[in-house]
């Protein structure tokens, strides 16, 4: 059983599109999140949403739009895409929220977007 | 800066140890983590230290931590192929991993 899950796995896709990717979890965590991870395999925080309502958003071009139609749901809608988009996004979650984040984060496995 | 410090790359030759630094922000940081990150896969929590403490040991990881320094290490004993990934320190309530060390064991 996948704990986190997140789709599409790879996706190719011209510039100036707009594409999505889904994540879920089964873990019953309140809190998901989004990271880009760039080609020096930095890791970033993107979003973080708490019981469906946005509680991070770390300076992401307006152009991300995330929606979590439920605590288990956190997808990533992306407009307009550009080459500098072209990273690896990783979907996780964990059971506290930021304050009392003592514990694990669960990772997907992540989804590589190359925009070409 | 706002993020962990640690170098980016290590060679290790197999069967030997591996020791990967790590230098963090914020001296009130509860727990101390590590992170593990294997070729094509997200990250999977590999250990953690409580702030209070200085050592942990869990079969061939070694975790020590100096909280005057805000230095954290990781030693690997018998460093084995399985071992070569991407290694991320992390402190508890903050989300930014940084680029981590990648380690490749070598035969």
């Amino acid at each position: 059983d996948t704990a986190v899950s997140q789709t599409p796995k790879y996706l190719v896709t011209q510039m100036g599109n707009d594409k999505s990717i889904k994540c879920e979890q089964n873990l019953g965590h309140d809190t998901m999140y989004w990271y880009k991870q760039d080609s020096k395999k930095f890791l970033k925080i993107m979003f973080s949403y708490n019981n469906k309502e946005l509680i991070i958003n770390e300076t992401v071009p307006n152009r991300f739009s995330p929606k979590s139609p439920d605590k288990a749901h956190l997808n990533l809608h992306i407009n307009s895409l550009e080459l500098g988009d072209s990273a690896v996004y990783f979907c996780a979650s964990s059971q506290g929220g930021l304050a009392d984040l003592t514990g694990e984060l669960f990772f997907g496995e992540g989804s590589r977007l190359t925009v070409l | 800066g706002e993020d962990v410090e640690q170098s980016l790359f290590l060679s290790v030759r197999e069967g030997d140890s591996s020791v990967i630094n790590c230098t963090y922000t914020d001296s009130s940081s509860t727990y101390l983590y590590w992170y593990k990150q294997e070729p094509g896969a997200g990250l999977q929590l590999l250990t953690y230290i409580f702030s209070n403490m200085d050592m942990k040991q869990d079969q061939r990881l070694t975790v020590l931590l100096n909280k005057k320094d805000k230095h954290l290490s990781l030693r690997i004993a018998d460093t084995q192929t399985g071992d070569s990934a991407i290694y991320f320190c992390a402190e508890s309530g903050k989300l930014s991993f940084g680029a981590g060390t990648t380690v490749t064991v070598r035969a």
